[in-house]
């Protein structure tokens, strides 16, 4: 069974620009959790995606947002960017929420 | 945000050494996760504790869910090189997905 896909692995980006991630659960799942990391904060939750519908939501500013399409997939978006958004973007999915979470290797973003 | 106190922050061993790392919190969680990380890639799963109390081996892994829910700690026995890593401990609270973090354990092995 595939794991989690993550496109794309690697982005660059300037400052004010927004950015659009993508993530594929693996096959049956249906619970997606993005998570960013950076060395400073470490792995911090963003939000979780359950039946299309966002259940969890972390401390981050409305700028960060996602959504998930009827067959799991999830995109998560990134408004008007900021230096400090630069960090590795990770989803993890899960059979159903509060489930064991398995992660994406990441997509890279760097903000110039 | 939030985060686990984990410790050590990294370790430095020869091969064949045992390791032992932990997790504190000053909340009480429903399910610890241990995760390894290698660069550029996203954390895997090692093993993961849905009891207080469980103790779970996964081959030279060992790990245990603290009897108070507020620890865990992961073993490795007789290290190999593949063990070099970021060893991340995650914990989880009933009723939500999200999982709070420690900061890791870098290890490092000197063949």
């Amino acid at each position: 069974k595939a794991g989690v896909t993550q496109t794309p692995r690697y982005l660059i980006k300037t400052r004010g620009q927004q950015v659009t991630l993508s993530c594929s659960p693996i096959s049956g799942h249906r619970s997606v959790s993005w998570y960013q990391q950076t060395p400073g904060q470490g792995l911090q939750f963003l939000f979780e995606y359950f039946s299309e519908t966002q259940r969890n939501k972390g401390n981050f500013p409305g700028r960060f947002s996602g959504r998930q399409f009827s067959n799991s997939r999830s995109e998560m978006n990134v408004s008007t960017l900021e230096l400090g958004d630069s960090a590795l973007y990770l989803c993890a999915s899960s059979l159903a929420s509060q489930e064991t979470q398995y992660f994406g290797p990441g997509t890279r973003l760097l903000v110039l | 945000g939030q985060q686990l106190n984990q410790s050590p922050q990294s370790m430095f061993i020869q091969e064949g050494e045992d390791v032992s790392m932990n997790c504190t919190s000053s909340s009480i969680f429903n399910t610890w996760l241990w995760y390894k990380q290698d660069p550029g890639e996203g954390p895997v799963l090692l093993i993961a504790l849905y009891k207080a109390g469980e103790l779970t081996s996964n081959g030279r892994l060992t790990a245990q869910f603290g009897i108070t829910r507020k620890d865990s700690f992961l073993n490795i026995s007789a290290s190999i090189p593949s063990d070099v890593g970021i060893y991340f401990c995650a914990g989880q609270l009933g009723g939500a997905q999200k999982l709070v973090f420690g900061q890791g354990t870098r290890l490092t092995i000197n063949p």
